[in-house]
Order: C-alpha cells, then structure tokens, then sequence
C-alpha cells in the first residue's frame, strides 16, 4: 500500500509570492495534518483537518491556510512568503482524529525554500 | 505552552553498544510516541505508548511512558550502523496534534 505522498519535493519561491502545497494520505485514513518543520528543530504543528473541516489549528499567521477535500487529500497554502518560511512541511495522516490509537503517520515532506 | 525537553541533544554511538535517550515535559500527556527522521524523508514512527508505566518493546527498541506522564524513554540495544538518524519524542495535544521534542542526534563514533 502507498503511504503518505506529498507533491512537489522541493520548491523555490521568492519574498511575497504565494505556495500550494500538496497532500495524498494513506487510503482509508480520513485525517491529514500539516507541521512545519525548520532545520534542527522538531516538527511544528499547523493545521489538523477531519472529514474536511479543521479540527485544530497551531500557532501560525493567516498567511497560512488549508483545506481538505472530498477524496481526504490536502492542500496547504500559503502567502506573502517571507524568508523565515524556509523550512521542511511534512503532511501526516490518520484514520481518525482523537481516538487514543490513532496514529500519524509521515510522507517524505516538500522542501520549501524562500529567497 | 506545552513543550518537550530531549536529552542529550546528540550522540555518539560504536556498533554494538546501548543506547538511552529520553524526553521530560511541564504538561501531562494521555499518549507519548518516539519516531526516527533520516536525512530527507519524514519522520517514521517506532514505537507508541498510551498508559503510564507502560514499557513496550519493538525489536532492539524499548521505550516507557514515565508514570508521572511527564516523561518518557528510549533504549536501543545492540545498535548499528543504520540506527544513525534523528530521534524525536511527541506527545499528543488536546486538539489530537502532536508535540515534539527537538531531537536527539545519533551518529556513528569516527
């Protein structure tokens, strides 16, 4: 079975331009969440969504927004690109939202690089 | 807010030996897990713990949710080569979201 597949791998923007960031979970799993995750630090959480509505949601700017859609799949956005963006975004998905068992799993993340 | 304190930040290890790791936090966790991050791909997850004083076992991998449910660890035995990599700890956050540590650094001793 596919695990978790993000889309693209590695991608260069400059200051002000805007990103979409893409995201297939594993088949059967319904939950998809999105970490940012900056060089020698741990993942950071974004945006949790659940049968397409948001179930959480972290510490970041308006600039950055999500949506899910009817097939779980997941895309993240975000504007007015800054150079602190720069980082690893990491998708995660599961099969449900707040079950005690119900883990996340990783994809390979998109390597976002402003400039 | 709640964070996760990793030690040690980094270290060595020689084929064949021990190694232990662990993760303290100010705030309860109801679940603590341990995921591996090699160079490039995503975190992979190792091993999950979901009751205080729980110790579980995956391979040459042991870890135990502490029974404050303030901390947890991390024990490989025997280690080798590919166990190299980045070693997070995270604990699940009320909104079902999961909050990590900065990682500890296993290389391999020149």
């Amino acid at each position: 079975d596919a695990g978790v597949t993000q889309s693209p791998t590695h991608l260069i923007k400059t200051r002000g331009q805007h990103v979409t960031l893409r995201c297939s979970p594993i088949s059967g799993h319904k939950s998809v969440s999105w970490y940012q995750q900056v060089l020698g630090q741990g993942p950071q959480f974004i945006f949790q969504y659940y049968e397409k509505e948001e179930r959480g949601r972290g510490n970041f700017p308006d600039r950055f927004s999500a949506r899910q859609f009817p097939n779980y799949s997941s895309e993240l956005n975000v504007n007015a690109l800054l150079l602190g963006d720069s980082a690893l975004y990491l998708c995660a998905s599961s099969l449900g939202w707040t079950d005690p068992y119900n883990e996340q799993f990783f994809g390979p993340g998109t390597r976002l690089t402003v400039l | 807010g709640q964070q996760l304190n990793q030690s040690p930040q980094s270290m060595f290890i020689q084929e064949g030996e021990d190694v232990s790791m662990n993760c303290t936090s100010s705030s309860i966790f109801n679940t603590w897990l341990w995921y591996k991050q090699d160079p490039g791909e995503g975190p992979v997850l190792l091993i999950a713990l979901y009751k205080a004083g729980e110790l579980t076992s995956n391979g040459r991998l042991t870890a135990q949710f502490g029974i404050t449910r303030k901390d947890s660890f991390l024990n490989i035995s025997a280690s080798i080569p590919s166990d190299v990599g980045i070693y997070f700890c995270a604990g699940r956050g009320s909104q079902g979201n999961l909050i990590f540590g900065k990682g500890t650094k296993l290389s391999v001793k020149p």
